[in-house]
């Protein structure tokens, strides 16, 4: 059974970048798709892009478009995604979950929460 | 981009008694191809992360308990609970996989026990 594990909380400056990993373990992890969702506080579920492991190319939503990078590191079975020109509304709870690719969400990482503060 | 847009916004309903959410689409996520709906069904509690429900509009994750069901298609779909347990309280959220990108959520019910 596949488990998603995401990297520790993470507490940035405005204007900087943050990368947050994503490891998978107990299952196939080239041939399925990762997608990326974030929450704001208080606020509900918001899908970033994701990726297909072993094609290596990864799609994003027009909002985050020039701003996120997904890749994948099909050698130890981690995602990575990696947000730049931070600011204060970027604080949220990232999650990465196994699906996009026409497939339903499942299962979801325990969430990686990011603090964008002066 | 496909809206979901979920009704209602927040629900209280008596322990024991149905709660009915439903999620409507502005585009059909029907695929004629394989008459499958790409529809899902998450729950979230305070402090978790979603979990899977529904998937197909209609089938049940395993484990997921029975009193827990989806039905429609095409644009229109609910999500009912048979008889409330206070374990089930907590944030609902419909969810269209269809191809068009991007993948999107419906805004979220919020379910209390009254």
């Amino acid at each position: 059974q596949v488990q998603l594990v995401q990297s520790g909380a993470e507490v940035k400056k405005p204007g900087s970048s943050v990368k947050v990993s994503c490891k998978a373990s107990g299952g196939t992890f080239s041939n399925f798709a990762i997608s990326w969702v974030r929450q704001a506080p208080g606020q509900g579920l918001e899908w970033m892009g994701g990726i297909i492991p072993f094609l290596g190319k990864a799609n994003y939503a027009e909002k985050f478009q020039g701003r996120v990078t997904i890749t994948a590191d099909e050698s130890t079975s981690t995602a990575y995604m990696e947000l730049s020109s931070l600011r204060s509304e970027d604080t949220a709870l990232y999650y990465c979950a196994r699906g996009g690719s026409l497939s339903y969400f499942d299962p979801w990482g325990q969430g990686t929460l990011v603090t964008v503060s002066s | 981009d496909i809206v979901m847009t979920q009704s209602p916004d927040s629900l209280a309903v008596s322990l024991g008694e149905r709660a009915t959410i439903n999620c409507k689409s502005s585009h059909s996520v029907l695929y004629s191809s394989n008459n499958k709906n790409y529809l899902a069904w998450y729950q979230q509690k305070p402090g978790q992360p979603p979990k899977l429900l529904i998937y197909w509009a209609s089938t049940r994750e395993s484990g997921v308990p029975d009193r827990f069901s989806g039905s429609g298609s095409g644009t229109d779909f609910t999500l009912t609970i048979s008889s409330l347990q206070a374990e089930d309280v907590a944030v609902y959220y419909c969810q269209q996989y269809y191809s068009t990108l991007p993948y999107t959520f419906g805004q979220g019910t919020k379910l209390e026990i009254k």
